[in-house]
């Protein structure tokens, strides 16, 4: 098994573009999460979604978008990028509510 | 939404049991405690998690105070690789268990 996986691993964006990141997991879980982590900073989350086509807003929304077609698939979106996105991205699944999330190796993004 | 305070960093010796503390004074009855760890340049990784009683797992052991105002991680005995990040995470921010609001964590360092 994969586990989670993150595409791509770095991007370098201009301020005003826009790029989607994906998250795929192979372990069947039905949650799934988007969390961003700015430098010595914990992480916050973004989006989550407890199943497939559900998604709802998390602690810092704002400036992203999800959707969750396919069960094992979850795809974060920036419309139109900020310099204040630049971050490392983390998405993570997990089974059920409580207990373990596995986190995926992340996304470094650079929005000059 | 209840949060948590632990120290900035601590250190430990190896193949000494390593006490790492998280004050809660805010939690509400239905708020898990979770402990997750982050090595540099990774995504975090489960710890371990608990509601009221106390929790032993083959990485580390959770001890939950009676009031749960505070809970204290305990690491047996610390190896070179338990040098990381800890964080001490209520879950249920916007109504879901899942959803995990980190914040700094304690930085534990390992000296051989």
């Amino acid at each position: 098994n994969a586990g989670v996986t993150q595409t791509p691993k770095f991007r370098v964006l201009k301020t005003g573009q826009s790029m989607t990141l994906l998250c795929a997991q192979d372990m069947n879980h039905e949650y799934m999460y988007w969390y961003r982590q700015d430098p010595g900073m914990g992480l916050r989350l973004i989006h989550y979604s407890v199943g497939e086509g559900t998604t709802a807003k998390g602690e810092v929304p704002d400036g992203y978008n999800v959707s969750r077609l396919k069960k094992q698939n979850f795809l974060l979106g920036l419309e139109s990028a900020a310099p204040s996105q630049t971050s490392v991205y983390f998405c993570a699944s997990s089974y059920r509510d409580i207990g373990e999330q596995y986190f995926g190796p992340g996304t470094r993004l650079t929005v000059t | 939404d209840a949060k948590t305070t632990q120290p900035n960093s601590m250190e430990s010796n190896e193949e000494e049991p390593v006490h790492l503390p998280c004050n809660h004074s805010t939690i509400s009855g239905t708020d898990y405690i979770h402990w997750y760890r982050q090595l540099p340049s990774q995504g975090p990784e489960y710890v371990i998690h608990g509601l009221t009683s106390n929790v032993n797992n083959r990485m580390a052991s959770l001890a939950i105070a009676e009031d749960r105002k505070s809970s204290t991680l305990i690491l047996h005995r610390a190896t070179l690789r338990d040098a990381a990040v800890y964080y001490c995470i209520l879950s249920g921010y916007g109504g879901s268990q899942g959803n995990l609001i980190f914040g700094k964590g304690t930085k534990l360092s390992v000296k051989p």
